[in-house]
């Protein structure tokens, strides 16, 4: 079991460049999420799918977009990277939750730079 | 709105306690508390569900106040390996939320020799 995948794990674009960054879990969970992390901020959340063929805004959505290509995979694209979007970014996926226990499993991150 | 924590950093030497609190504006189902070493992604340490429960981790355990809507992470004789930067992340959906947490900015621990 590898958890939750993301590749890659370093990226540098220039302004106005795109990326996608992919995200995979092998734990047969439904819901799955991206968050941003930046200094003194935490973690943010860009967007979510709470199950396959569904996506949802996060709190900071704008200039991004997402696609749940399937119940593994849950992909984030810049299609016009900006230097504000410059941090780390951890796709997460909870198990199952059953009532209200859950752990949220994050993968390793991606750190993006955009100059 | 995410939760608040406090204080923003603590520096500890080993053996001695220390308290992270987490304060949320909204009702709260349920706090998880998460553990981040430099680099590396957030860990699972612990989840505080609705009902007033107090949980442990080792010499790590949570306290849950609904009413008030807080919790405090309490860390007692610490190890230098408890060095990190420690999260709570808030549900105030309840079962609705499909797993979604609102995550403090966290608060950085260190812990010397």
């Amino acid at each position: 079991n590898a958890g939750v995948t993301q590749t890659p794990k370093f990226q540098v674009l220039k302004t106005g460049q795109s990326m996608t960054l992919q995200c995979a879990q092998d734990m047969n969970h439904n819901s799955m999420y991206w968050y941003r992390q930046d200094p003194g901020m935490g973690l943010r959340l860009i967007y979510y799918s709470a199950s396959e063929g569904t996506t949802d805004k996060g709190e900071v959505p704008n200039g991004y977009n997402v696609s749940r290509l399937n119940k593994r995979e849950f992909s984030l694209r810049l299609e016009s990277a900006a230097p504000s979007q410059t941090s780390v970014y951890f796709c997460a996926s909870p198990n199952t939750p059953v009532g209200l226990n859950y752990e949220q499993y994050f993968g390793p991150g991606t750190r993006l730079t955009v100059t | 709105q995410q939760p608040v924590q406090s204080p923003q950093a603590v520096i500890l030497r080993e053996g001695e306690d220390a308290v992270i609190n987490c304060s949320s504006s909204k009702a709260l189902y349920s706090v998880h508390w998460y553990r981040q070493k430099h680099g590396e992604a957030p860990v699972f340490l612990m989840i505080l569900l609705k009902g007033g429960e107090q949980k442990g981790h080792e010499k790590i355990s949570a306290s849950f106040n609904e009413k008030k809507q807080q919790s405090s992470l309490y860390l007692t004789a610490s190890q230098l390996s408890y060095s990190g930067t420690y999260f709570c992340g808030t549900d105030n959906a309840g079962g609705t939320s499909y797993g979604k947490l609102t995550f403090g900015q966290g608060t950085i621990l260190t812990v010397h020799p």
